[in-house]
């Protein structure tokens, strides 16, 4: 298996711009999660998915975050105006059963906002 | 409130030493824990996990760890550890109702030859 994929690897955009990052989960994991990682807040939670169904997004930081995830191999995250505070990684993960099962991380995608 | 304490941020340690990273946790049940580990670039990889039973846990590259209930902790160890092991080390908490893992903030392990 490929394991999870995440794209692109890299994004460097200025504020006010629109970014889409994209992920492909394991075939046949049922949960897929957002996270976001930075040296001040550490690893948070921000949406995760069952079935392709949105089930708690509390962690999404603001209206400019957004999340979908059309079909049971793809999923997006947008943020839409980006802001230099928005400059993370962001990982996806998918689980096969519960978020509680093992979690595949993808390698993330290191957003810069200038 | 449920949180994961790492209260080492920075650890570095000889090729062959033994190794101990702490984990406490505050949760309001018995929770699941486990320790997940990144290579610098990478994304997380799980070593081991606690759900019940024996307390002591193996795990993946001759990690292991101990949850010990009186003290809320899941300390993670290592017999000898090899320059490979060199990467940041997550400890996290869950539970069986729910789907999402707290994690803490992280140890970043350094390894000398």
């Amino acid at each position: 298996d490929a394991g999870v994929i995440q794209s692109p690897r890299h994004e460097v955009t200025e504020m006010g711009q629109e970014v889409t990052l994209r992920c492909k989960p394991i075939s046949g994991h049922d949960y897929l999660f957002w996270y976001r990682q930075t040296m001040m807040r550490g690893l948070e939670l921000l949406i995760y998915f069952n079935n392709n169904v949105p089930i708690d997004d509390s962690g999404m930081p603001e209206d400019r975050f957004s999340a979908k995830m059309p079909n049971a191999s793809f999923s997006t995250l947008k943020i839409q105006p980006s802001e230099p505070r928005d400059s993370a990684v962001y990982f996806c993960a998918s689980s096969s059963n519960r978020g509680t099962d093992t979690q595949y991380f993808g390698p993330g995608t290191r957003l810069t906002v200038l | 409130a449920q949180s994961v304490t790492q209260p080492d941020i920075h650890i570095t340690v000889s090729e062959g030493a033994s190794l101990e990273l702490r984990c406490n946790y505050s949760y309001g049940a018995t929770p699941y824990l486990f320790w997940y580990v990144q290579s610098p670039g990478q994304g997380l990889q799980l070593l081991l996990k606690y759900f019940s039973g024996d307390t002591l846990v193996q795990g993946i590259k001759g990690f292991e760890a101990e949850f010990k209930r009186s003290q809320s902790s899941f300390n993670l160890r290592k017999p000898s550890v090899h320059w490979s092991d060199a990467a940041e080390y997550f400890c996290a908490v869950g539970h069986y109702n729910t789907d999402k893992l707290i994690f803490g903030t992280g140890t970043r392990l350094q390894v000398f030859p």
